[in-house]
């Protein structure tokens, strides 16, 4: 079975500094990852994901991952918070065995940005 | 972008009614659709996958006789939740698998179900 914790319901952060959001996983394959944002009175959108290849993978919006297999983890960040970047964040696993698509979730994040 | 809207945003009904919930993909075809559904402080759960013109297949613990699940078509699949309890009340998200030169899934905004 594929599990993930995300610690902190919340983060707060001030505009300008770095933003972490802390992911770990359990899997027992070689995992897929995604982090998933979700702003207010709307649908869940992908952020980036890690298949295979680079470990570093960039995505939208200035954010990037780092997948740590040592570690179990896939952490959040971006260097330089935007009053913009206030959502609730989830980071999710899947696997070629489970099926790419069929996601696990974490509880979610809140980031508040303040001025 | 590939659009998936998800209707109704929050409902509220009476204890031992059904509710209907719509997930269209407004601007592609989505041969297969997921559902979702999260309590509060809880993550999102995967409670089963519809495939259009079959049968769903639902996660273990969920019950297919009551939440009902039809993907007629290949831009709509509906998720009705029957005899409600208050034990039902959540929030249930559905997701469309896009076949696009990347396959993504694209999200709705989630229904607030409040069963009274």
């Amino acid at each position: 079975a594929q599990s993930v914790t995300q610690l902190g319901s919340h983060v707060s952060v001030s505009e300008g500094a770095l933003v972490l959001l802390r992911c770990n996983y359990s899997s027992s394959v070689p995992p897929y990852l995604f982090w998933y944002v979700q702003y207010p009175n709307q649908g869940l959108q992908l952020l980036l994901k890690y298949t295979t290849g680079a470990t570093l993978v960039k995505g939208i919006n200035g954010f990037e991952a780092e997948f740590k297999k040592s570690e179990t983890s896939f952490h959040l960040t971006k260097p330089s918070a935007h009053m913009s970047d206030a959502a609730e964040y989830f980071c999710a696993v899947s696997s070629l065995n489970t099926g790419f698509q069929k996601l696990v979730f974490g509880t979610g994040t809140r980031l508040l940005v303040s001025p | 972008g590939a659009v998936v809207s998800q209707h109704p945003s929050r409902v509220i009904c009476k204890s031992g009614t059904s509710v209907k919930i719509e997930c269209r993909s407004l601007d592609f075809q989505a041969t297969t659709m997921f559902w979702y559904r999260q309590f509060p402080k809880q993550s999102l759960m995967l409670m089963a996958t519809s495939n259009e013109g079959s049968k769903a297949t639902y996660e273990q613990g969920v019950e297919k006789d009551k939440f009902l699940i039809n993907h007629a078509s290949l831009t709509l699949s509906t998720l009705t939740v029957t005899s409600a309890h208050p034990e039902d009340s959540s929030f249930y998200i559905c997701s469309a698998d896009y076949l696009g030169q990347e396959e993504k899934l694209f999200f709705g905004s989630g229904t607030q179900l409040s069963v009274l």
